[in-house]
């Protein structure tokens, strides 16, 4: 069955640092690109980021951009969200996302809360 | 940047009746458009890509049509279990975009 679970959420001051995680199972991971999604509490749905199969081409979405970095691993069926200098609105679930032509498989999400 | 915008904000519908969702894109989209349902606490779910092909596993009652710019989401008899948020998505270009989500209630 193919899964994909969230790690690495949590509570962190405005300024800080958060590495999330995404291990994938049941599928060839390294045949698929990959995706962050967020959503902020109460509200809609934000691409945040994406990373090709071999990590060759990696995008973000102007919020985001400079301050966070997307990789994966092959070797660990793992993909990664390096976030850096976090804001306040940067609060919300992140979802792990794969993505053929739409988005067809998402984990349950990790919950980042930016707060002093 | 692609906007999405859909219509209406929410919908409510009797059970059994047609309910009809509509997305806009402000550029072409050819046919690059996905539709996902989200149930309070769960993660999205995709029903349709390429505007109108059911993802696999999704009920016959919910099709997708349209191309360019203009998009419709329909779902032909409502069910209970169809209360959700519907989100239209464009993965013609980056940055990819949603729109911000149409509810759907029964009546």
């Amino acid at each position: 069955q193919v899964h994909l679970v969230e790690s690495g959420g949590g509570l962190v001051k405005p300024g800080g640092s958060l590495r999330l995680s995404c291990v994938a199972s049941g599928f060839v991971f390294s045949d698929y690109n990959m995706t962050w999604v967020r959503q902020a509490p109460g509200k809609g749905l934000e691409w945040i980021s994406d990373i090709s199969h071999s990590s060759s081409a990696r995008f973000f979405a102007d919020s985001v951009k400079g301050r966070f970095n997307i990789s994966r691993d092959n070797g660990k069926n793992s993909m990664y969200l390096q976030m850096n200098r976090l804001r306040v609105e940067d609060t919300a679930v992140y979802y792990c996302v794969r993505e053929t032509t739409a988005m067809d498989v998402w984990g349950q999400g990790t919950t980042v809360s930016v707060s002093s | 940047e692609i906007v999405m915008t859909q219509s209406p904000v929410s919908l409510s519908v009797s059970p059994g009746e047609r309910a009809t969702l509509s997305c806009r894109a402000s550029q072409s989209l050819s046919s690059s458009l996905a539709w996902y349902q989200q149930k309070p606490g769960q993660a999205p779910r995709l029903l349709i890509y390429g505007a109108s092909t059911r993802a696999t596993g999704i009920p016959a009652r919910f099709s997708g049509s349209g191309s360019g710019t203009e998009f419709t989401l329909t779902i032909s008899s409502l069910q209970s279990e169809d209360c959700a948020v519907y989100y239209c998505q464009q993965y013609s270009r980056w940055p990819r975009t949603f729109g911000q989500g149409t509810k759907v209630e029964i009546k």
